[in-house]
């Protein structure tokens, strides 16, 4: 099976603007969480999508979306970029039944570069 | 609300020497524990994972962890320690409500010839 990937894998964007990531998860998995990872804070955990519906959300501004498509792929978006969301933005996917904690497997991650 | 705490950020072992890597966690209920381990640049692997059970995990690369609810421990170890093992390990807990995971702050593993 092929594993969670991720596009882009570098983006370089300039303060103000906004940027959408993408993650395909693992074929048949339908829960897809979003992690970010800085050298201060550590990996923090953003939003979990699953079939379509967020099922839990971090602690981070609303400038911070996401949403699920019908084939579970999922995309996350930050509007009105800061130099402190320049960060490894991680993608998870794990099979997602019965709303307990599943096995993630993660992709490469996207870098996002804030200038 | 759960935390993972890492004591040590970084650990230098030479090859060949065993390895054990800390994990402190706190939570109410019975946890879901993980490791992952991150090359530099890389997305996170799964070591291994603890739901229940056997509280002796055995994981992939030869690697274990042992579950210790009387001491909220779930420390990770190796018994020979070789150069490609050098990365960044994480320590994880879940709760029992979707997939959302609490990070700890990582060890960096550095290994020595």
């Amino acid at each position: 099976k092929a594993g969670v990937t991720q596009t882009p894998r570098y983006l370089i964007k300039t303060r103000g603007q906004q940027v959408t990531l993408s993650c395909s998860p693992i074929s048949g998995h339908r829960s897809v969480s979003w992690y970010q990872q800085t050298p201060g804070q550590g990996l923090q955990f953003l939003f979990e999508y699953f079939s379509e519906t967020q099922r839990n959300k971090g602690n981070f501004p609303g400038r911070f979306s996401g949403r699920q498509f019908s084939n579970s792929r999922s995309e996350m978006n930050v509007s009105t970029l800061e130099l402190g969301d320049s960060a490894l933005y991680l993608c998870a996917s794990s099979p997602g039944q019965g709303g307990r904690t599943d096995t993630q497997y993660f992709g490469p991650g996207t870098r996002l570069t804030v200038l | 609300a759960q935390s993972v705490t890492q004591p040590d950020i970084h650990i230098t072992v030479s090859e060949g020497a065993s390895l054990e890597l800390r994990c402190n966690y706190s939570y109410g209920a019975t946890p879901y524990l993980f490791w992952y381990v991150q090359s530099p640049g890389q997305g996170l692997q799964l070591l291994l994972k603890y739901f229940s059970g056997d509280t002796l995990v055995q994981g992939i690369k030869g690697f274990e962890a042992e579950f210790k609810r009387s001491q909220s421990s779930f420390n990770l170890r190796k018994p020979s320690v070789h150069w490609s093992d050098a990365a960044e390990y994480f320590c994880a807990v879940g709760a029992n409500a979707g997939n959302m995971l609490t990070f700890g702050g990582g060890t960096r593993l550095m290994v020595k010839p």
